[in-house]
């Protein structure tokens, strides 16, 4: 069965630290992972995605298929960075498996 | 483009009681998803649509949950009856397809006392 673990459900940061937000899967085939994130107030939307390794407001992550992680990364954490991320994942037919989410707080 | 909408945004109701929640896609997209976000925890798949068939029901709880989209546009999901476990928020998300992005819309807040 497909499962999406965040280990943090929150973690706090001063503005400037580096950032990573921990995201480890179990799927025995070729999935596709995603991050999606929830600012205060706004509705569910997509940040990255795996396929695409693109650089999305200075976040990045990995997809490590040894250890089955894709940890969300950014360098330099900013206050508007503040909100509930979640790891999903996706394969074939089957539809997003979301892990619980880690809250981010940037601290000033 | 114009967003996932749902509505209403908040409802409560007792226990017992039934209700229903509504959700037009965006346009084109033929994949519609029907999500429960307990507090606290990620979004867990209720049902799905391809245009007005089902594709995956296995989480739903059918005997009180029921979910259709009779001309493959709009959804609703209904409760009946509803149980203080049910309070949740309840997210309906569009795509394409099943391969491609979902579009997520702001959420029913449920609470059942």
């Amino acid at each position: 069965a497909q499962r999406v673990t965040q280990p943090e459900k929150l973690l706090s940061v001063f503005k400037g630290a580096p950032v990573e937000l921990k995201c480890n899967y179990s799927y025995s085939g070729s999935p596709e992972l995603f991050w999606y994130v929830q600012y205060s107030r706004q509705r569910l939307q997509l940040l990255l995605r795996h396929i695409s390794r693109e650089s999305i407001k200075g976040f990045t992550a990995d997809l490590n298929k040894g250890e089955t992680s894709f940890h969300l990364k950014k360098p330099f954490a900013q206050e508007e960075d503040s909100a509930m991320y979640y790891c999903a994942l996706h394969s074939g037919n089957t539809p997003l498996v979301f892990g619980k989410g880690t809250r981010l707080s940037v601290i000033a | 483009e114009a967003g996932v909408a749902q509505s209403p945004r908040y409802k409560i109701i007792e226990k017992r009681q039934s209700v229903a929640f509504w959700c037009n896609p965006i346009s084109g997209h033929a994949t519609l998803y029907w999500y429960q976000q307990i507090l606290g925890q990620g979004p867990k798949l209720l049902i799905q649509f391809q245009n007005n068939g089902v594709v995956d029901d296995s989480q739903l709880p059918k005997d009180r949950f029921s979910a259709e989209r009779l001309k493959g546009v709009d959804s609703t999901l209904k409760i009946q009856p509803a149980k203080l476990e049910d309070s949740a928020v309840y997210l309906c998300a569009s795509s394409w397809d099943s391969h491609t992005e979902a579009f997520f819309g702001q959420g029913t807040r449920l609470t059942v006392v």
